[in-house]
């Protein structure tokens, strides 16, 4: 069975610094994809990045980039120049592409400081 | 844009209660699913459907079952309520397992069982 593990239950940073989250996770599949989620107080979850596993290029969008490492298995999240909106949990999900089961890690809660 | 909604935002009911909660997808997506979060845990999957009539069990079922009649619709059925299902449920919809597909999350259904 799949796991996704994220280690750090909370996490802050300043204004405007650079925050990394971390996630692993374990399969034997080898056709799956990555996402990180974000869920903002009192707000719906939104994808933030996903990541397709047979690409070997770090996906990025806008501030926010991974860091994918498929032999270990690790799967982190970047968080440029954070800004207050950034405030928010932020979920590790992992997508099985041969059955479609999300599998989600616990969650990692961000706060970020002015 | 994809909505996905959950026909109560907050819910009380009493231990023993058959509960129903259901979730409305939009745009015709095949997969649906049903979640709870609770605090350190994430969000863990109780069951998905793939399509109409159909259901997986996700990791954490019992005390669960699920309707899909319609491919729009999905329902959570608590048959006898109890405490330990206190919770907060989300409902997902996903269009099939294509590269950059991404799951639409509803609002959530926060549900105390008395």
């Amino acid at each position: 069975a799949q796991t996704v593990t994220q280690s750090q239950p909370e996490m802050s940073v300043q204004e405007a610094e650079t925050v990394t989250l971390s996630c692993t996770y374990d399969t034997s599949e080898s056709n799956y994809y990555l996402f990180w989620y974000k869920q903002p107080p009192s707000r719906q979850m939104i994808l933030v990045i996903r990541q397709e596993a047979y690409k070997q290029q770090n996906a990025t969008e806008n501030r926010f980039s991974v860091n994918f490492q498929k032999a270990a298995k690790s799967f982190s999240l970047k968080i440029s120049d954070s800004q207050l909106g950034d405030t928010a949990m932020y979920f590790c999900a992992y997508l099985s592409g041969n059955t479609g089961k999300l599998i989600f890690g616990q969650g990692t809660t961000l706060q970020v400081k002015p | 844009d994809v909505k996905v909604t959950q026909s109560s935002r907050y819910l009380v009911k009493r231990t023993g209660e058959k509960v129903f909660l259901e979730c409305v997808q939009d745009m015709d997506h095949e997969n649906m699913f049903w979640y709870r979060q609770d605090p350190g845990l994430g969000l863990r999957l109780i069951y998905f459907s793939y399509d109409v009539k159909m259901k997986e069990k996700g990791d954490i079922p019992e005390g669960y079952s699920v309707s899909r009649e319609k491919k729009e619709r999905f329902s959570l059925i608590l048959e006898s309520a109890s405490t330990n299902q206190t919770s907060m449920y989300l409902c997902a919809s996903l269009l099939g397992l294509a590269p950059y597909n991404e799951q639409f999350f509803g609002p959530g259904t926060r549900l105390t069982v008395l």
